[in-house]
């Protein structure tokens, strides 16, 4: 089946302007996740979704950064007024549950690049 | 807070070699699990391998096998018979019951032909 999917692959944008990212996660997964590889680095936990709950939001970096995830399906990613300390890598997960013996499923992330 | 520890940043090895990778990590919780992740540079994540924390043996995934030492927080990874195609980036991740995971920082590893 179809894996999880992200849009744009590539993002160039300038610095101040505002970018969307976009995820499809596996169909049926009721959790999805955004994580932030810097250059170089781990991951970095950014936001959490289980179903109808209220997101995890504690490891969203500044008020610039916002996430919402309609219908149970897509998420969508903002930052706000981009600076190029946000130039990285943003991946997304999905998972069938919240449990945490679930496997997390990677999309192929957006490379963000702030000039 | 839970964190993961990658002390190799960089290792090499030799076609048909092995090799280990180690990672140590530390958790409040009784009841976690443990993940070793490649991200070839395609920047895919793929999952390798996983441990269940209350399970004591070991898991094994064909070429791959994991040192689980629960007392001493340490999580090794070994790769048997390494392959061109394991050259990659290997993180090692902890999920418990915050639901995300904790990545360490990650090893190069670079198989030699």
């Amino acid at each position: 089946g179809a894996g999880v999917s992200q849009s744009p692959s590539n993002k160039v944008t300038e610095k101040g302007k505002d970018v969307e990212l976009r995820c499809d996660p596996i169909s049926g997964h009721t959790a999805l996740y955004w994580y932030r590889q810097s250059l170089g680095q781990g991951l970095e936990f950014l936001i959490y979704f289980q179903g109808n709950s209220a997101p995890d939001k504690s490891g969203l970096p500044s008020d610039r950064f916002s996430a919402e995830r309609t219908g149970g399906s897509v998420s969508t990613l903002t930052i706000q007024r981009t600076q190029q300390e946000d130039s990285a890598v943003y991946l997304c997960a999905s998972s069938r549950d919240r449990e945490s013996s679930y496997e997390q499923y990677f999309g192929p992330g957006t490379r963000l690049t702030v000039t | 807070a839970q964190t993961v520890t990658q002390s190799q940043p960089e290792m090499s090895v030799q076609e048909a070699e092995t090799v280990t990778l180690s990672c140590t990590y530390d958790t409040s919780e009784n009841n976690y699990y443990l993940f070793w992740y490649k991200q070839p540079p395609s920047r895919q994540m793929i999952l390798v391998i996983r441990q269940e924390a209350y399970k004591q043996q070991n898991a094994t995934e064909n070429r791959f096998s994991v040192n689980f030492q629960k007392a001493a927080k340490s999580f090794s990874l070994k790769i048997s018979d390494s392959q061109l195609g394991d050259t990659a980036m290997y993180f090692c991740a902890l999920r418990d019951a915050g639901n995300m995971l904790t990545f360490g920082g990650g090893t190069r590893l670079m198989v030699k032909p």
